[in-house]
């Protein structure tokens, strides 16, 4: 099966709060990764989190981890129409880091 | 500095054909890897290059190739291109000296190649 799973669209609207799902498999890796990528452009790491924190938080960004349930999320506040993009979660911690098909999130003005 | 840069950013190619990208990473980072994305199967592991040696390798067939040279730049090769192998092709590099090493491993990626088989 897959290593990482998400949901592949989400849609809101400018000013609301976004919260984007991933489900893992593997819980060896000692970090999880939220990486985003707008159109036309490779992956730009967006922040991640020690596999011991249940929570972290970056500004407008929220990366909540449930170990037990191998279940990761992403919050995004007041969510803007720059943030439009796709959004891909990973748990691998070697340079061979695998990835989910991603979360297209789509801000609606 | 500089951030990873991948040529060509597009090209067209026909089936039957090979092709050939090219990816310089960041400098004086030593591993580079290799990533696959299209609409179906999403962002897809290719292989992972490290002081010009292969240190792990996605689930494709042999026609997906690759190498690195002692400046680290990396190049993969794919023969006998099929219609399915129209992709976008994305290259990320890694300070990362070697397993084990503690603290988050942090990829950065290229713009990526756009391949397009006709």
């Amino acid at each position: 099966g897959e290593d990482v799973e998400q949901s592949l669209f989400l849609s809101v609207r400018e000013g609301d709060s976004s919260v984007i799902n991933c489900t893992y498999t593997d819980s060896s890796s000692t970090y999880l990764y939220w990486y985003k990528q707008e159109p036309g452009a490779g992956l730009q790491l967006l922040t991640y989190i020690f596999s011991n924190m249940d929570m972290k938080q970056d500004q407008r960004l929220t990366v909540l981890l449930n170990k037990k349930d191998k279940h990761l999320s992403l919050r995004i506040a007041d969510t803007q129409t720059g943030d439009s993009a796709i959004y891909f979660c990973s748990n691998r911690e070697s340079n061979d880091m695998r990835f989910g098909a991603g979360t297209r999130l789509t801000v609606k003005p | 500095k500089a951030g990873v840069t991948q040529t060509p950013r597009y090209l067209i190619k026909t089936r039957g054909q090979q092709v050939t990208l090219s990816c310089s990473p960041i400098s004086g980072h030593r591993s580079v890897s290799w990533y696959q994305q299209t609409p179906g199967q999403g962002l897809q592991f290719l292989f992972e290059y490290f002081s010009e040696t292969q240190r792990n390798k996605g689930n494709f067939p042999g026609r997906f190739s690759g190498r690195q040279f002692s400046n680290s730049r990396s190049e993969m090769n794919v023969s006998t291109l099929e219609l399915g192998d129209s992709a976008l092709y994305l290259c990320a590099s890694n300070p990362r000296v070697a397993r084990g090493v503690s603290g988050a491993n942090v990829l950065t990626f290229g713009a990526g190649s756009r391949l397009t088989v006709l």
